[in-house]
């Protein structure tokens, strides 16, 4: 069981915009800065496409960004593309030293 | 580019220690503003941070580990080699997972390895 909580799967058709979110607590989502998203296709490394809540490494296209309400982080994709289908997650600082992870959404496209 | 290459046997028996070496290029695992990162994913405990260690100065390293983990794990930063390994020790059926490590940078993991599967089994 995840520490913070997102949905299984989203979906949507491409070009349409799509939002995952991720739950947490006023203990790690909600106090922290330390929020970032990960886009995952099976057998390759995850890679980071937001940083710090709503930052984008360079590289990654500004279709994709972040944001933050109360405990709730959200990664939105705008205009999805067919190469956007993949698994998501997202991580967060918690206090003590400690970090969590979402349990990851499959995003399809249809 | 920061590249890390895995590197570990996939099977491992029970009660056992697990243990893992990823290889950085493109960095030092002595670099004061990073963190070197062990993560699993399985199916039925999801994604989970294990630990990190870190370089803090004059030769002294910090380290952190997940509370579940605490007991059984150690991250070891190796200087001559450029590399950090993973060992879990007393391994159960449970420990079978993918196992990542990563790069930690400003709050977040931002170089993977692309992962390595170890079953525990007899």
């Amino acid at each position: 069981q995840s520490a913070l909580t997102q949905p299984a799967s989203v979906s949507g058709s491409p070009g349409q915009s799509i939002t995952v979110s991720c739950t947490g607590t006023s203990s790690d989502v909600g106090l922290y800065n330390y929020v970032s998203w990960y886009q995952h296709h099976p057998g390759r490394a995850p890679k980071l496409i937001i940083s710090e809540v709503n930052n984008r490494p360079s590289g990654v296209p500004d279709r994709f960004s972040g944001s933050r309400s109360g405990n709730t982080a959200s990664l939105t994709i705008s205009g999805l593309q067919p190469e956007d289908e993949a698994h998501y997650f997202c991580f967060s600082y918690r206090a003590s030293s400690t970090w969590v992870f979402g349990g990851g959404t499959r995003v399809s496209v249809l | 580019q920061v590249q890390l290459q895995q590197s570990g046997p996939g099977l491992v028996k029970p009660s056992q220690t697990l243990s893992l070496t990823c290889a950085i290029s493109g960095d030092s695992v002595s670099g004061n503003t990073v963190s070197w990162n062990w993560i699993r994913q399985s199916p039925s405990r999801g994604l989970e941070w294990l630990g990190r260690t870190f370089y803090r100065s004059r030769s002294e390293w910090s380290y952190e580990y997940a509370v579940s983990m605490k007991s059984r794990i150690t991250i070891s930063p190796d200087t001559s080699k450029n590399q950090f390994s993973l060992h879990v020790n007393s391994v159960i059926p449970d420990d079978t997972a993918v196992y990542y490590c990563a790069r930690g940078s400003a709050g977040a993991l931002d170089f993977w390895g692309r992962g390595t599967l170890v079953a525990v089994s007899s």
